[in-house]
């Protein structure tokens, strides 16, 4: 069976351009949550989506949005980019009765 | 809220000797509590899980975890280390009961190195 997978795995951006992160969830699982780890820090809640709607957001500001799609796949949004957005972006899925996350490998985003 | 503290950021120990990573966690109800494992430049893998089941969780790769109410805590440990085990490591606590609708929240890492 496929993991999460995640697309691109690494891109370059401009300050003040915007960028779009894909995720497709294990085949089954409903439910794909963001999460951003800055070099040397753990991993940051983002957004969380289970059944194509929104079941949480962390403390990141509005120039972050996300959505999940029909087939439970999942975009992750990010809007005049700063210097500090530059992260690791990883994906998780989870099976609705299991309590363990899968993660994806990542997207490395830089902001030059 | 849910909160979870990694006492040490690194930890240093020899191929064949213990490992022990410690995690204490803050929870106003019963936790779910996980140990994640990140190899440079990768993604996170799950190692184990408490749900609330037995106290004592086995994991892959010879890793278990015991949960202790009475200390909050939910410490790592593998009898004898491999080279392949040099990676960072999180404890996470969920901020809820669990399963699909629960946020993770992570702690700040251990990097364990293993020494030939």
């Amino acid at each position: 069976d496929a993991g999460v997978t995640q697309s691109p795995t690494h891109l370059i951006k401009t300050r003040g351009q915007h960028v779009t992160l894909r995720c497709s969830p294990i085949s089954g699982h409903k439910s794909v949550s963001w999460y951003q780890q800055v070099l040397g820090q753990g991993p940051q809640f983002i957004f969380q989506y289970y059944e194509k709607e929104e079941r949480g957001r962390g403390n990141f500001p509005d120039r972050f949005s996300a959505r999940q799609f029909p087939n439970y796949s999942s975009e992750l949004n990010v809007n005049a980019l700063l210097l500090g957005d530059s992260a690791l972006y990883l994906c998780a899925s989870c099976p609705e009765e299991d309590y363990g996350y899968t993660f994806g490998s990542g997207t490395r985003l830089t902001v030059v | 809220a849910q909160s979870v503290t990694q006492l040490d950021s690194h930890v240093s120990v020899s191929e064949g000797t213990p490992v022990l990573l410690r995690c204490n966690y803050s929870s106003s109800y019963s936790p779910s509590l996980f140990w994640y494992v990140q190899h440079p430049n990768k993604g996170l893998q799950l190692l184990l899980k408490y749900t609330s089941a037995a106290t004592l969780v086995k994991g892959i790769n010879g890793f278990e975890a015991e949960f202790k109410k009475s200390e909050t805590s939910f410490h790592l440990t593998k009898p004898s280390a491999h080279m392949s085990d040099a990676a960072e490591y999180f404890c996470v606590v969920s901020d809820g009961y669990g399963g699909a609708t629960n946020k993770l929240i992570f702690g700040t890492g251990t990097l364990l190195a293993v020494q030939p």
